[in-house]
C-alpha cells in the first residue's frame, strides 16, 4: 500500500508557541490530504481538508486562525498549531487521498502526539 | 452529519476464536474501508470495498459490502494475539471525499 509519513513523532511543547506537523505521502502524489485530531479513546475527527494550490475546507468549529494548513506541493501538507494550549494536546493524524478507476481509498500517516505544557 | 453505526464497541476474546463487527449507517456510501489501528500509531488499511456486494478477503480477514449500500462487515477468523487493537470502519458518499468514521471496535484477546 501506499506510503505515509509524518514528522514529527512526537512534540512537547511549552503553551503559547507554535507547533508545525509534516505530512508526506512518500510513493505517489496527493491533490488532497485529511488533517484529523483524535482524543483517547474516540474516533477520528476530520479537521480539515487540504488541497494541493488551494486553501484549505476547514470543518465546523475547527478554528482555521488557529489551525494553519498548507499544501504547497503533491507530496506536502503542514498543520501548524498556532498558540498552542493545554487543550490543544491531542493525537494528530494525517491522511492522504489516492483515486483509481471507481477506487478511492485513504491512507493514514503514524501520528504526530502534541503535548502542550 | 453523517454517522456510522459501529458495532460491537468492544470485545474480549479466547485466542483462536472467529470475530464479527459491522457497521450499518442511515445513508449510502459508494465506498467502504476497514482499518486497524495499534496504540500511539496511526489507522493502517485492512480492507477496501468499492462495489455493493463485493466479498474481499486479506489473509484471515474478510469484509463484505453490504447490497443496500448502508452497511458492510469484518470477520476475522482464528484470532492471533496481533490482532489486538481497535479496529474503525469508514464509509465514503458518493462524490465526496471526506470520509465518515465509526466510533471503532476494542479487541481484547485473551491467551
Amino acid at each position: 500500500g501506499a506510503v505515509v509519513s509524518q514528522h514529527p513523532s512526537r512534540v512537547i511543547c511549552k503553551s503559547g508557541t507554535s507547533v508545525k506537523i509534516e505530512c508526506r505521502s512518500l510513493d505517489f502524489q496527493a491533490t488532497t490530504m485529511f488533517w484529523y485530531r483524535q482524543f483517547p479513546k474516540q474516533s477520528l475527527m476530520l479537521m480539515a481538508t487540504s488541497n494541493e494550490g488551494s486553501k484549505a475546507t476547514y470543518e465546523q468549529g475547527v478554528e482555521k486562525d488557529k489551525f494553519l494548513i498548507n499544501h504547497a506541493s503533491l507530496t506536502l501538507s503542514t498543520l501548524t498549531v498556532t498558540s498552542a494550549h493545554p487543550e490543544d494536546s491531542s493525537f494528530y493524524i494525517c491522511s492522504a487521498w489516492t483515486s483509481g478507476d471507481n477506487t478511492d481509498t485513504q491512507y493514514f500517516g503514524p501520528g504526530t502526539r502534541l503535548t502542550v505544557l | 452529519g453523517q454517522q456510522l453505526n459501529q458495532s460491537p464497541q468492544s470485545m474480549f476474546i479466547q485466542e483462536g476464536e472467529d470475530v464479527s463487527m459491522n457497521c450499518t449507517s442511515s445513508s449510502i456510501f459508494n465506498t467502504w474501508l476497514w482499518y486497524k489501528q495499534d496504540p500511539g500509531e496511526g489507522p493502517v488499511l485492512l480492507i477496501a470495498l468499492y462495489k455493493a456486494g463485493e466479498l474481499t478477503s486479506n489473509g484471515r480477514l474478510t469484509a463484505q459490502f453490504g447490497i443496500t449500500r448502508k452497511d458492510s462487515f469484518l470477520n476475522i477468523s482464528a484470532s492471533i494475539p496481533s490482532d489486538v487493537g481497535i479496529y474503525f470502519c469508514a464509509g465514503q458518499l458518493t462524490g465526496a471525499q471526506k470520509l465518515v468514521f465509526g466510533q471503532g471496535t476494542r479487541l481484547t484477546i485473551n491467551p
